[in-house]
């Protein structure tokens, strides 16, 4: 079985500070790694996500994060965060990427939080 | 890019009436996609998975003969809440794959917003 864990509800930063939100995931082979967002009463937008390749991935908005094998991670940066970063963050596993019958398994959800 | 659309984006119904969702592909072909149900604050959970020209395969705890899928064509799946009561009120999130895509690329529709009275 796969699972994905967000250990932080939310996460509050300042405008212009750095902005970390945390995943791990466990799975049964290699993973495949997903970073959505999710504004008010809107569906997921997708942020990035870790196929193959290098571990630091660059995604949509200024977002990025790193695939780190040993400690089973996946936390998702941002050098500098905005008022409009504001959101509800999931990060998302799945195994077999070219398995049509396979599924996404999504994090509880990180709140972020940024004050001006 | 790949847009997923979802009809209605807000539904409010009576307690015991049925209400049908619309998830659409705009500009891919989807064999498969798949029906999320949200509650406040909290993640995605995946109802079933809608497979084009065959049945949906639900997760356990979902009742089949409630929540009836049709993937009728390989842009088109409905989601139908059959005798809705309040407790069905929820964010219902569809997402489609790209059957084309190398990897198998899943995009999200906006979602509908289901209010049972």
């Amino acid at each position: 079985a796969q699972s994905v864990a967000q250990p932080e509800d939310q996460v509050n930063v300042a405008e212009g500070n750095p902005l970390t939100v945390k995943c791990t995931y466990s799975v049964s082979g290699n993973p495949y790694l997903f970073w959505y967002v999710q504004y008010p009463n809107r569906g997921l937008q997708f942020l990035l996500k870790y196929i193959t390749g290098d571990n630091l991935v660059k995604g949509s908005y200024g977002f990025e994060a790193e695939f780190n094998k040993s400690q089973t991670s996946f936390h998702l940066k941002k050098p500098s965060a905005l008022v409009s970063d504001s959101a509800l963050y999931f990060c998302a596993v799945r195994v077999g990427i070219k398995a049509a019958g396979n599924k996404l398994t999504f994090g509880g959800g990180t709140r972020v939080l940024v004050k001006p | 890019g790949a847009v997923v659309s979802q009809h209605p984006s807000w539904v409010i119904c009576k307690s015991g009436t049925s209400v049908k969702i619309e998830c659409r592909s705009l500009d891919f072909q989807a064999t498969t996609m798949f029906w999320y149900r949200q509650f406040p604050k909290q993640s995605l959970m995946l109802m079933a998975t809608s497979n084009e020209g065959s049945k949906a395969t639900y997760e356990q705890g979902v009742e089949k003969d409630k929540f009836l899928i049709n993937h009728a064509s390989l842009t088109l799946s409905t989601l139908t809440v059959t005798s809705a009561h309040p407790e069905d009120s929820s964010f219902y999130i569809c997402s489609a794959r790209d059957s084309l895509s190398s990897y198998n690329e899943q995009f999200f529709g906006p979602g509908t917003r289901l209010t049972v009275l």
